[in-house]
């Protein structure tokens, strides 16, 4: 079984702040660990994900997660926030998916960021 | 290359009433998944069509049910709605077999029953 835990479900930072967007995960096989980003009345658009290689993962719009095996974490951040990253942001965990079987995708509930000019 | 594309964007139905959502993959994927998005929540995984089967199921009850066509395009088909079914519904691809679930969206179909 797997799940995902999305510490707060609103952050606010001023513009040019540092962003920090909590994301722990439970599973029982090595998971694969993802970030997706949803605008207002639009899907889901993915931000970047870790497949067991490099720890530290950058993503587009210069955001990277660090996958901690013994935190159980994969925390997201950017350097500098800008007006454009307001919007709901999702942390997911899955197992492997070769074609024998899925069990999908597990979300976490949500982060909504909020940037403060 | 195409993205994935769904229809409707928006319908309205009444409690017991059937809907049917259509999705087209994204090309060169051949494999669908959908999601049901409730509001305010992360989205629920409901099932996913590989080969034009059914090959992973999330806790959704059978009066959810889906199609693979030939093309990779996809139905969601709910029987007997009800209000709780109201929802944001988010159609996935990906091309299989593949190590990590890396999924594309679409836009998503918002469902209200009242």
């Amino acid at each position: 079984a797997q799940s995902v835990t999305q510490l707060g479900s609103h952050v606010s930072v001023s513009e040019g702040a540092l962003v920090l967007l909590r994301c722990n995960y439970s599973s029982s096989v090595p998971p694969y660990l993802f970030w997706y980003v949803q605008y207002p009345n639009q899907g889901l658009q993915l931000l970047l994900k870790y497949t067991s290689a490099a720890t530290l993962v950058k993503g587009i719009n210069g955001f990277e997660a660090e996958f901690k095996k013994s935190e159980t974490s994969f925390h997201l951040t950017k350097p500098s926030a800008h007006m454009s990253d307001a919007a709901e942001y999702f942390c997911a965990v899955s197992g492997l998916d070769s074609g024998g079987g899925a069990d999908g995708l597990t979300f976490g509930k949500g982060t909504h960021l909020i940037i403060q000019p | 290359e195409t993205g994935v594309t769904q229809s409707p964007t928006h319908l309205i139905k009444t409690r017991g009433q059937q809907v049917t959502l259509r999705c087209s993959s994204q090309s060169g994927h051949n494999t669908v998944s959908w999601y049901q998005q409730a509001l305010g929540q992360g989205p629920q995984f409901i099932f996913q069509y590989y080969r034009e089967e059914e090959n992973g199921r999330g806790n959704f009850p059978p009066r959810f049910s889906g199609l693979q066509f030939p093309n990779y395009s996809s139905e969601l088909n709910v029987n007997a709605l009800e209000l709780d079914d109201s929802a944001l519904y988010l159609c996935a691809s990906k091309q299989l077999p593949s190590g990590a679930n890396v999924l594309t969206f679409g836009a998503g179909s918002r469902l209200t029953v009242l």
